[in-house]
């Protein structure tokens, strides 16, 4: 069994401030993490992945996450936000082996204000 | 490429009626999934289908069911619907890294 933990329901910012949304998993078995945003109105999107190797993975819009197996982490950050980032943000884990369940978070809904 | 499709959009039922929501993949994954989505509560898996031919339940089967007719489509079905069940449905498929495409949603109100 997996279950994931997001640690804050909401998390407003100003424009251009840092931001860190945390999400902690647990797990019997290896792992596959996942961030996915939801804008309003539509569908899940993936935003960045960990499968293997670096612990620090990237998004094309600036977001990074790391993970972190001691800690079981897998905390998302952006050093400058702006206003489209607002979003709903969630986590999700699976296991490694293909057609594993994919269980997700409660969300995190960012909001960034000017 | 249309990636996966959801129908319908909306939809209003009567508490009692029934309704079958059609989900399609284009993309040759074998696992396919069916969540809702509440306020507050995230995504929380209805049923699941690792591959063709199976299907297992989630976090909140009760009221539902589903059929995998093919590698193409899953679809999810309320025999009898109930207030409870007002939510957005999502269904997902899967590559083999996990990594889920959704459609669109269904916002399906039960009154």
């Amino acid at each position: 069994a997996q279950s994931v933990t997001q640690l804050d329901s909401q998390v407003p910012v100003f424009e251009e401030a840092p931001v860190e949304l945390r999400c902690n998993y647990s797990s019997s078995v290896s792992v596959y993490l996942f961030w996915y945003v939801q804008y309003p109105n539509q569908g899940l999107q993936l935003l960045l992945k960990y499968l293997s190797g670096s612990t620090l993975v990237e998004s094309i819009n600036g977001f990074e996450a790391e993970f972190n197996k001691s800690q079981t982490s897998f905390h998302l950050r952006k050093p400058s936000v702006h206003i489209s980032d607002t979003a709903e943000y969630f986590c999700a884990v699976s296991g490694e082996t293909s057609g594993s369940r994919l269980t997700f978070g409660e969300g995190t809904q960012l909001t960034v204000n000017p | 490429n249309a990636g996966v499709t959801q129908t319908p959009k909306f939809q209003v039922l009567k508490t009692g009626q029934s309704m079958t929501l059609q989900c399609a993949q284009d993309m040759n994954h074998n696992s396919m999934y069916w969540y809702r989505q509440d306020p507050g509560m995230g995504l929380r898996l209805i049923y699941y289908s690792a591959s063709e031919g199976t299907t297992d339940k989630g976090e909140v089967p009760n009221g539902y069911n589903v059929s995998r007719l093919n590698k193409r489509e899953f679809s999810l079905r309320l025999e009898s619907a109930a207030p409870s069940q007002t939510s957005v449905y999502f269904c997902a498929s899967t590559r083999w890294s996990n990594e889920a495409f959704f459609g669109q949603g269904t916002r399906l109100t039960v009154v």
